[in-house]
């Protein structure tokens, strides 16, 4: 089955340490996502890569980092930077970034990072 | 720029009656918008999409939304909800000219009780 992963489920970390998070996604898909989720904030955007090699900023990107080495991997960096990294984590893919209008986005299970 | 508003953070129904989540949106023309829902601890899933096509869109799990360019919203709803709908529902819209860069509303959590 054809899907996005992002490992871990749950992860603790304290403050002053950067943090990975992994997403893998075998959907073929040259679009990833990183959105932070917070209680009554809906998603926001971190970062997002139209293609391998490439990234941009999205709304809220001070104290993260990514890269896109592999198609299929797009992993985020919470760095000791971040002052609320406290969050729910969810990646995200799509067919294209525009060359397929309304392509929906894929996601993944998230990953909750408690900061302490 | 394009924005929504969804006016309910929470709802709560019995099972078998109707479902209606609120979105209202802005924007200086007819966007595209879409519906997601995540189920607790899960990632969201597209619900429905309304692409200038047709008024009624029609979505998984028997959700219905209509856009109403008079009343700027885009309301979601279903004639009888189930257990299994409670979840967090989301109305999205897209950045012009980036269809795939999203602007999110705060989320409407729906609740179904017995």
């Amino acid at each position: 089955d054809g899907g996005i992963t992002q490992s871990p489920k749950y992860l603790f970390r304290k403050e002053g340490q950067n943090v990975t998070l992994s997403c893998e996604q075998n959907l073929n898909h040259d679009a990833m996502y990183w959105y932070r989720q917070d209680p009554g904030q809906g998603l926001r955007l971190i970062y997002y890569s139209q293609i391998v090699n490439d990234f941009q900023k999205g709304d809220i990107a001070e104290g993260y980092s990514v890269s896109r080495e592999k198609k299929e991997s797009f992993p985020l960096t919470v760095t000791s930077a971040q002052k609320n990294p406290t969050a729910f984590y969810l990646c995200a893919s799509s067919i294209s970034f525009s060359g397929t209008p309304y392509s929906p986005l894929h996601f993944g299970n998230g990953t909750r990072l408690t900061v302490t | 720029a394009q924005s929504v508003t969804q006016l309910d953070s929470h709802v709560s129904v019995s099972e078998g009656t109707p479902v209606l989540l609120r979105c209202n949106y802005s924007s200086s023309y007819s966007p595209s918008l879409f519906w997601y829902v995540q189920h607790p601890n899960k990632g969201l899933q597209l619900l429905l999409k309304y692409t200038s096509a047709a008024t009624l869109v029609k979505g998984i799990n028997g959700f219905e939304a209509e856009f109403k360019k008079s009343e700027t919203s885009f309301h979601l709803t279903k004639p009888s909800a189930h257990m299994s709908d409670a979840a967090e529902y989301f109305c999205v819209v897209p950045l012009t000219g980036t269809a795939s860069k999203l602007t999110f509303g705060t989320g409407t959590r729906l609740q179904v009780t017995l």
